[in-house]
């Protein structure tokens, strides 16, 4: 199947900083990618569409200016979490979609002390 | 907005009996996908559905699709505490979306034991 890699797998930070998570697709190209945060053992929730060379589409509630997408070629999405606050933490997931199916990364899970 | 109603969302069994997952939406999906998650890690694709009426097999996992791609199922056969962890149904392409673009059900956390 193919792969989708995230960085890193877990960060830690200081409240008010921000946080940079990176998703690439390796062996395919990948126009469209998806963001996802995950609370504990609860299902994933769509917080954005990350398009290739174009503005993010955010889901209904997500704040587009605290959680910057960024996709700049078409195997690299960014996303980055910007003025970082305890609730923020969470388990930060993206995937690509190749012909029918979806692959996610591995996830990243955030702590913000 | 497309909702999938999973059930149960928590499932405690013995080893060696069997059980059904089960996803249903009031929404059409292109497809309909399976995915188990361990903590700390990523969804695993377990498989995906695209015609009505689809059944697949993996092993002792059976895997059908609704007449009317609107709801799907997961039965295990003679669970294993290996089978334990989050299963997942998500569906794609509601709408005309992106199959990418996926509405998970709420999970199922299931705990097997020996």
């Amino acid at each position: 199947g193919a792969v989708v890699s995230q960085h890193p797998s877990w960060v830690i930070c200081k409240s008010g900083t921000s946080v940079k998570i990176e998703c690439r697709s390796l062996d395919f190209q990948a126009t469209t990618m998806f963001w996802y945060r995950q609370f504990p053992k609860q299902s994933l929730m769509l917080m954005a569409t990350s398009n290739e060379g174009s503005k993010a589409t955010y889901e209904q509630g997500v704040e587009k200016d605290k959680f910057l997408i960024n996709h700049a070629s078409l195997t690299l999405s960014t996303l980055t979490v910007t003025s970082a606050h305890p609730e923020d933490s969470s388990f930060y997931i993206c995937s690509a979609d190749r012909y029918t199916e979806a692959f996610f990364g591995q996830g990243t899970r955030l702590t913000v002390v | 907005t497309q909702l999938l109603e999973q059930s149960p969302q928590f499932l405690s069994i013995q080893e060696g009996e069997n059980l059904t997952v089960y996803c249903n939406s009031s929404s059409v999906f292109s497809s309909l996908q399976w995915y188990r998650q361990e903590p700390g890690e990523g969804p695993v694709l377990l498989v995906t559905v695209v015609t009505g009426g689809e059944v697949k097999k993996l092993k002792r996992l059976t895997f059908q699709f609704g007449d009317a791609r609107k709801d799907s199922s997961l039965h295990i056969t003679a669970a294993q505490p290996g089978d334990t962890g989050l299963y997942l149904c998500a569906g794609g392409g509601a709408g005309g979306t992106s199959y990418g673009k996926l509405t998970f059900g709420q999970g199922t956390i299931l705990t097997v034991h020996p």
